[in-house]
């Protein structure tokens, strides 16, 4: 069974930084892409960052001007998410999302997210 | 930048009512477009790929349609449990943008 679990969100000050990962099992990792999306309160569906199977390749969306870094450990399953200068507006539940193949970038299976709060 | 516009943003229907949702790229994005539901409380699932592909599980009263700028989601046949939000995503290229969500509710 594909199992996504998300940790590292929390409530930190506007400015601050904070660590999300997402831990993987139940499928052969490298061989999948995997993105995060937020979802802001009361909001729809928001593209952050995503990443080949084998980490080679790393897209981001646009918003985020160089605040974030995506990266993944096959070796251990992992998916992480560095986000830097952290504002309001990145208030969210932040989901890892896998990609339908590696280079496949529709999202077969979710995590039930984790929540970030930016608030002084 | 590429934008993907949906329509309508809500949508009230009644039980048995076809109902058509429908998704608008900015840029061809081939049939690289992908539909998801969000039921109240829960992750989103994918629907259909590849514009028409209906993902595994997924009843069949649920469809979709289109190539290059336009696309459709339709359900042949409302039920209640269809109640939720539906997004689409094109996938061709990075960014892989979503649309902003039809909220889709039972008359």
């Amino acid at each position: 069974e594909v199992q996504l679990v998300e940790s590292g969100g929390g409530l930190v000050k506007p400015g601050g930084s904070l660590r999300l990962s997402c831990a993987a099992s139940g499928f052969t990792f490298t061989s999948y892409s995997m993105s995060w999306v937020r979802q802001a309160p009361g909001k729809g569906l928001e593209w952050v960052s995503s990443i080949s199977g084998s980490g080679s390749y790393i897209y981001y969306a646009d918003s985020l001007k160089g605040r974030f870094t995506i990266s993944r450990d096959n070796a251990k399953n992992s998916l992480s998410l560095q986000m830097n200068s952290l504002r309001a507006e990145d208030t969210a539940v932040y989901h890892c999302a896998r990609g339908f193949s590696n280079h496949q970038y529709d999202f077969d299976y979710w995590g039930q997210g984790t929540q970030v709060t930016v608030s002084s | 930048d590429i934008q993907m516009t949906q329509s309508p943003s809500s949508l009230s229907a009644s039980v048995g009512d076809r109902v058509t949702i429908t998704c608008r790229a900015s840029q061809g994005v081939s049939n690289y477009l992908a539909w998801y539901q969000q039921k109240p409380g829960r992750v989103p699932k994918l629907l259909i790929f590849a514009a028409s592909t209906l993902q595994s599980g997924v009843p069949s009263r649920f469809s979709g349609s289109g190539s290059g700028t336009d696309f459709t989601l339709t359900i042949s046949s409302l039920q209640p449990e269809d109640v939720a939000a539906y997004y689409c995503q094109k996938y061709n290229s990075a960014p892989y943008i979503f649309g902003q969500g039809t909220k889709l509710e039972i008359k």
